[in-house]
């Protein structure tokens, strides 16, 4: 079954410390995997994806196929990334998400 | 517009009544996608466009549910004799092919 498990609903976290957003995924080919934010009264965005692995507002993630994993990791939170955080799988042309994760970092 | 615009915003409907939602995506971008998502839930698919023509509906929960982009770019989301599991906020996306998606501001329909 294709599914992606997120299985934080909440991360609280102090400014300036390690951030880790945990997506674990079960898919039968070749995943191609992202994350997506949604800021208070603001649209969903994609924030990154696996196959460009870049870094965006400093945030990175690595798929790791041996453990169906694409955590999504920032060394120094900030309090502007607090938001909602949807881990999600291409599976043929539509995206499967997971119920996701709100971050709060606080001073 | 800059981004896929989706109207209404909020919409609120009597069990039974038929809806329409509108999703206006971004100029030039062929593929085009629906989303559910229930409160605390992460958004569900429902079906997608290439141009004019449904490629996929298998998301759609049931036949009272029917979407169409007649000319390959707007497209209209439509529910006939809604149900109260009806009520969540639905997404539109669309993308250039290939490509992420890009998503509206969604329309929380709330079924009473």
């Amino acid at each position: 079954a294709q599914r992606v498990t997120q299985p934080e609903k909440l991360l609280s976290v102090f400014k300036g410390a390690p951030v880790e957003l945990k997506c674990n995924y079960s898919y039968s080919g070749s995943p191609e995997l992202f994350w997506y934010v949604q800021y208070s009264r603001q649209r969903l965005q994609l924030l990154l994806r696996h196959i460009s692995r870049e870094s965006i507002k400093g945030f990175t993630a690595d798929l790791n196929k041996g453990e169906t994993s694409f955590h999504l990791k920032k060394p120094f939170a900030q309090e502007e990334d607090s938001a909602m955080y949807y881990c999600a799988l291409l599976a043929g042309t539509a995206l499967i998400f997971g119920k996701g994760t709100t971050l709060s970092v606080s001073s | 517009g800059a981004g896929v615009s989706q109207s209404p915003r909020y919409k609120v409907a009597k069990r039974g009544q038929d809806v329409a939602l509108r999703c206006d995506p971004i100029s030039g971008h062929v593929s085009l996608f629906w989303y559910q998502q229930a409160l605390g839930q992460g958004p569900e698919f429902l079906t997608y466009f290439q141009n004019e023509a449904q490629l996929d509906k298998s998301g759609l929960p049931s036949d009272r549910f029917f979407a169409e982009r007649p000319e390959g770019s707007v497209s209209t989301l439509k529910i006939q004799r809604t149900q109260q599991e009806d009520s969540a906020v639905y997404l539109c996306a669309s993308s250039l092919a290939g490509q992420p998606q890009h998503f509206g501001d969604g329309t929380r329909l709330s079924i009473l």
